[in-house]
């Protein structure tokens, strides 16, 4: 099973800050690897898929960069609305999951 | 519109059994698979498994297998995680998901909160 490790665990920012995120895969996953944002009470929505595309009606602010076993969701300048929990995820082998990302305000 | 639409919130007691069901509308049910994800109070996500609609065929995370099981009944379009003796453990918000035409997951229900409590 591939195993994903994101860091840090907890990120505390400013709104107007920029926000990187890492995922590091235990194997390559090639550019399999997708981020999600999950807000409280909310259902995990697609921010980034194979590794660079954002998904639909995602906001240019979110980019995601790496190949291989590393890889990095950057948000270029935080909104409010931005401060939730990131996952990762790949889908090379099987699926699974990052332990996760909190974004909190500082 | 793809949905996936998730039965409500249950509320069982240790050693029950229950089934929680996902319906897709809006897409032709048998062409993707449906995946069912748990996340436990206050923890990340967790893939459990998945089902392909059109043969009934099923996959599941090692941690997962044996304790669940996934189905899928095409000719109502709907999914299912089912377990035969529930555990406090248990205790979760379980979510299906389905993939885009890129391969990614892209839909995802709305969640089923499942309590296990005496």
């Amino acid at each position: 099973e591939i195993v994903l490790t994101q860091s840090p665990a907890t990120l505390s920012l400013s709104p107007g800050e920029r926000a990187t995120l890492s995922c590091r895969a235990s194997q390559s996953v090639s550019r399999y690897l997708a981020w999600y944002q999950q807000k409280p009470g909310q259902a995990p929505r697609l921010l980034i898929y194979d590794a660079s595309t954002r998904a639909t009606g995602i906001p240019a602010r979110f980019s995601g960069s790496g190949s291989g076993t590393d890889f990095t969701l950057t948000i270029s300048s935080l909104e409010p609305e931005d401060f939730a929990v990131y996952y990762c995820q790949q889908r090379s082998n099987w699926i699974t999951f990052g332990q996760g990302t909190r974004l909190e305000i500082k | 519109e793809v949905q996936l639409v998730q039965s409500g919130a249950e509320v069982k007691k240790p050693g029950e059994s229950l089934m929680i069901s996902c319906k897709g509308s809006g897409y032709n049910f048998i062409n993707y698979w449906i995946g069912w994800v748990r996340q436990m109070p206050g923890k990340g996500l967790e893939w459990m498994g998945v089902v392909y609609p059109d043969d009934s065929n099923t996959r599941y995370s090692p941690s997962f297998q044996g304790h669940v099981t996934i189905s899928a009944d095409k000719s109502i379009n709907t999914a299912y995680l089912q377990w035969s003796s529930l555990k406090a453990s248990d205790t979760a918000m379980y979510y299906c998901a389905r993939p885009g035409i890129t391969g990614t997951v892209v839909y995802w229900g709305q969640g089923t909160l499942v309590t296990v409590s005496s």
